[in-house]
């Protein structure tokens, strides 16, 4: 079974230029997360999308934005790049066990982001 | 909000010793999970823990889980080299809280020979 794959692998912009990153979630999993891991900032969560809607958001700025799509692929977009938005970011992906309250989360490679 | 301290953040440990890191989380949950992530590389599954008292064990590794503590424990026996990676605990706050997980700092494991 594919795992969750991402691109590009790597990507450098320079500030206030835009970056988009893909993602394509495992087979069958309908929600995907996307996850900023900046140096110095640890692991932090920037969005959750689910059937196509938006459903949570972390504490990012408005230039950090995405989407899904019907097949549950997810595209983010940041816009206006700053410096600091050098880091690797993650996209995850799941399906929702509600029953048994599991919703475990599978990462796929990332996306280095250098912003010069 | 929630917050989710892992220690030590950096361990340096001899092959064949046993070592045990710690992850300590502020609010209530009974999900969590532990990823190891290689330099450079992406985040490994190692263990789904979701309800008070769960022990799982992979080889050389068990994780466990006491929600009342609000502790999780992953426990290393007899290292060997090749466990050397950033060991992350996660708290999975659920629906309620808009599925977010919330991770440790993390804790950089070095086994030396």
């Amino acid at each position: 079974e594919a795992g969750v794959t991402q691109s590009p692998t790597h990507l450098i912009k320079t500030r206030g230029q835009q970056a988009t990153l893909r993602c394509s979630p495992i087979s069958g999993h309908t929600s995907v997360y996307w996850y900023q891991q900046a140096l110095g900032l640890g692991l932090q969560f920037l969005l959750w999308y689910d059937e196509g809607e938006e459903r949570n958001r972390g504490n990012f700025p408005p230039r950090f934005s995405g989407r899904q799509f019907p097949n549950y692929s997810s595209e983010l977009n940041v816009n206006a790049l700053e410096l600091e938005d050098s880091a690797l970011y993650l996209c995850a992906s799941s399906i929702i066990d509600r029953a048994k309250g599991r919703n475990e989360q599978f990462f796929g490679p990332g996306t280095r982001l250098t912003v010069l | 909000e929630l917050k989710v301290e892992q220690n030590p953040l950096f361990l340096s440990m001899q092959e064949g010793k046993n070592y045990t890191i710690y992850c300590n989380y502020s609010t209530t949950s009974d999900r969590l999970y532990w990823y190891r992530q290689d330099p450079g590389k992406s985040l490994e599954s190692l263990f789904v823990l979701l309800s008070n008292g769960a022990v799982k064990q992979e080889g050389r590794l068990m994780a466990s889980l006491d929600t009342k503590a609000r502790l999780s424990t992953l426990h290393i026996t007899a290292a060997v080299h090749d466990l050397s990676a950033t060991y992350f605990c996660a708290v999975d706050l659920g629906m309620e809280y808009g599925n977010k997980l919330v991770f440790g700092a993390g804790t950089i494991l070095r086994v030396k020979s």
